[in-house]
This record gives C-alpha cells, sequence and structure tokens, in this order.
C-alpha cells in the first residue's frame, strides 16, 4: 500500500534552516509528480510547491520562492524540501503529497500524516 | 495567482443534503478536487475530475460544476461527515496549485 511518512520537523529559530523528508513506499516514486503543503495552526491548507516525477519541472507559492527548494532523490524514494530563512508564519504542519500523474495533474491521491515545524525565539 | 474561495461552514441535519461550493475564475477551465480532512488527521480526497470518487468513498458524495463554481455534494449525511472540506484548483497559468479556504461541516 502506498505510504508517505515525512520527517524533519522540529522547533527552529527565526532566520535558520531546516530540511524535511517524505520516505515513500508502495509505488514506483520515479513516475508521480510530488507536492509540500502545509497548514498553520487552525488554519486551511497552503500549497507549497510540486516537483515532476524526474525533477525536470518545479514550482513554489509566492510565499516561499526564493526562500524552500523542492528536490527528490528516486534511488531512495525520497522527497525533500529545504526551507531556508524561515519565518514565524512559517510555522505550520507540513504534509508531502502524491499526484495523481506525472507533475501537477490535478489532484493528490495520496497524503503523509504531516510533520510540525515551529519557528520560534 | 488566481484564487477559489468556499463559504467558511455549512451544516446539515443528519440523513438529509448539503452542497459545498467552490468559487473561482480557474474553474471555467480547470476542475476541482474535494478533500476531506477531520481533526488531527491528514486530507483524504473524496472527489476528482468531473465527478470521480476514488475506492473507498461512499457513493452519497458527488462532485458538479455551473460556470464559475464547483459543488460537493453529500446526500444523506452521516455523523462521520463532519469535517472540514477543501477544494483545490490550478491557477489561472495552470502550473500553481490554488486551495479554498475551507468548509467547516457540521451535521446536527
Amino acid at each position: 500500500q502506498v505510504q508517505l511518512v515525512e520527517s524533519g520537523g522540529g522547533v527552529v529559530q527565526p532566520g535558520r534552516s531546516l530540511r524535511l523528508s517524505c520516505a515513500a513506499s508502495g509505488f514506483t516514486f520515479s513516475t508521480y509528480g510530488m507536492h509540500w503543503v502545509r497548514q498553520a495552526p487552525g488554519k486551511g491548507l497552503e500549497w507549497v510547491a510540486v516537483i515532476w516525477n524526474d525533477g525536470s519541472n518545479k514550482y513554489y507559492a509566492d510565499s516561499v520562492k526564493g526562500r524552500f527548494t523542492i528536490s527528490r532523490d528516486s534511488s531512495k524514494n525520497t522527497l525533500y524540501l529545504q526551507m531556508n530563512s524561515l519565518r514565524a508564519e512559517d510555522t505550520a504542519v507540513y504534509f508531502c503529497a502524491r499526484d495523481e500523474d506525472i507533475g501537477w495533474g490535478g489532484y493528490f491521491d495520496y497524503w503523509g500524516q504531516g510533520t510540525l515545524v515551529t519557528v520560534s525565539s | 495567482s488566481s484564487e477559489v474561495t468556499q463559504d467558511p461552514a455549512a451544516s446539515v441535519a443528519l440523513g438529509q443534503t448539503v452542497r459545498i461550493t467552490c468559487q473561482g475564475d480557474s474553474l471555467r477551465s480547470y476542475f476541482a478536487s474535494w478533500y476531506r480532512q477531520k481533526p488531527g488527521q491528514a486530507p483524504v480526497l473524496v472527489i476528482f475530475g468531473k465527478n470521480n470518487r476514488p475506492s473507498g468513498i461512499p457513493d452519497r458524495f458527488s462532485g458538479s460544476y455551473s460556470g464559475n463554481t464547483a459543488s460537493l455534494t453529500i446526500t444523506g449525511a452521516q455523523a462521520e461527515d463532519e469535517a472540514d472540506y477543501y477544494c483545490n484548483s490550478r491557477d489561472s497559468s495552470g502550473s500553481h496549485v490554488v486551495f479554498g479556504g475551507g468548509t467547516k461541516l457540521t451535521v446536527l
């Protein structure tokens, strides 16, 4: 069965960096686009970034562009999100989600359980 | 980026029908998908494309479109349907994802 397991969250000071990971299993990782979606405490879902199955295309929300980098390693079946210059408003649960297609196909068919990132001094 | 908007809250009596809507210009060109999220849990896909349900989603969930509005209808709502519901679609460029703000559904 498809499983997505996020890790790497924690408490970090403003301006510092953090890298999130999402370990994928139960499907052929290299044939699907992958996304990061976040949810601030008590708030709605906010899309963060997408990466195509082969890493050829990456797109970011305006709120994180230039600070966050999405990447993937198909040899390890793992998705990453490198987050730099973190701000208090980046505090959220970060979910990884599988796209139904090789890139941004229109919907997310599987989600991980999320990892909490808290940006605070 | 273009936006999609949802009413923040809706309610339905047990066994009755409720429609949750998602509005946005991008919906004239692109399909929406719908997700159910219960407290402390990850979102779950309930409707995608024109009106498709993933396996395991009851047939009381359905989707429809009219103009710039996508709708999620629950026919015969059950207590376990109480949750937050989010729509998403593409922005005007087609390359970015947009989420609605979510609708909190209460089953009375």
